[in-house]
């Protein structure tokens, strides 16, 4: 079965600081990987994903993310952080080629921004 | 169309008793996703539909939990019986195909 680890719980950058959020997967297969960003109290918004092709993907909000085969990583990085990107990310990884729809998520990392 | 909506937003229940929430999904979208998220965690999936059939449910998914999608449109999602341990937010999304989940507000269920 398939797996995500967020090893960090909390971290805080200060605004304008570049950001790496780090997520590592476990599955034997070609992974689906995604990147969700939730604010309190409401659901989840995609951010990116990877399903194939170049392994540098470009989201929303100035996000991106590199999948690293070798390392079984997916970390959501940004140049240049906004307050506004205070929230929780969550990586998920998809086994959709065995035609399972299910979405394994990690347990988050929450992000705050000091000015 | 405004999104994936939720509702009840919020429920407070006795242990015991039954409760019911509704998912609307994005009108064109044919599938259909139950998670829940408890406070700290990621969301677990529960279940998934594609149009009214349920492919997919989650060993999560005990016998007193039931969910539906009547015509494909609309689904339900029943606890009886409710347990403190059910306390939790109940997320739904919705796709087409094999597009980007989108995800409502969720429902977030607390029983004392």
């Amino acid at each position: 079965a398939q797996s995500v680890t967020q090893p960090d719980i909390h971290i805080t950058v200060s605004e304008g600081a570049s950001l790496e959020l780090r997520c590592n997967y476990s599955y034997g297969a070609t992974p689906y990987l995604f990147w969700y960003v939730q604010s309190p109290g409401q659901g989840l918004q995609l951010l990116l994903k990877y399903f194939s092709g170049d392994t540098l993907v470009q989201g929303i909000k100035g996000f991106e993310a590199e999948f690293k085969r070798s390392q079984s990583s997916f970390n959501l990085r940004k140049p240049s952080v906004h307050w506004s990107d205070a929230a929780e990310y969550f990586c998920a990884v998809g086994a959709w080629d065995t035609g399972r729809r299910a979405l394994t998520f990690g347990s988050g990392t929450r992000l705050q921004v000091q000015p | 169309d405004t999104g994936v909506s939720q509702n009840p937003r919020h429920k407070i229940t006795k242990r015991g008793q039954n409760v019911t929430f509704r998912c609307d999904p994005i009108s064109e979208h044919n599938r259909l996703y139950w998670y829940r998220q408890t406070l700290g965690q990621g969301p677990e999936f529960l279940t998934y539909f594609q149009n009214e059939a349920q492919l997919e449910k989650s060993r999560l998914l005990s016998d007193r939990f039931s969910a539906e999608r009547p015509k494909g449109s609309f689904s339900t999602l029943e606890i009886q019986r409710t347990e403190q341990g059910d306390s939790a937010m109940y997320l739904c999304a919705s796709s087409w195909d094999r597009g980007e989940a989108f995800f409502g507000q969720g429902t977030r269920l607390t029983v004392v």
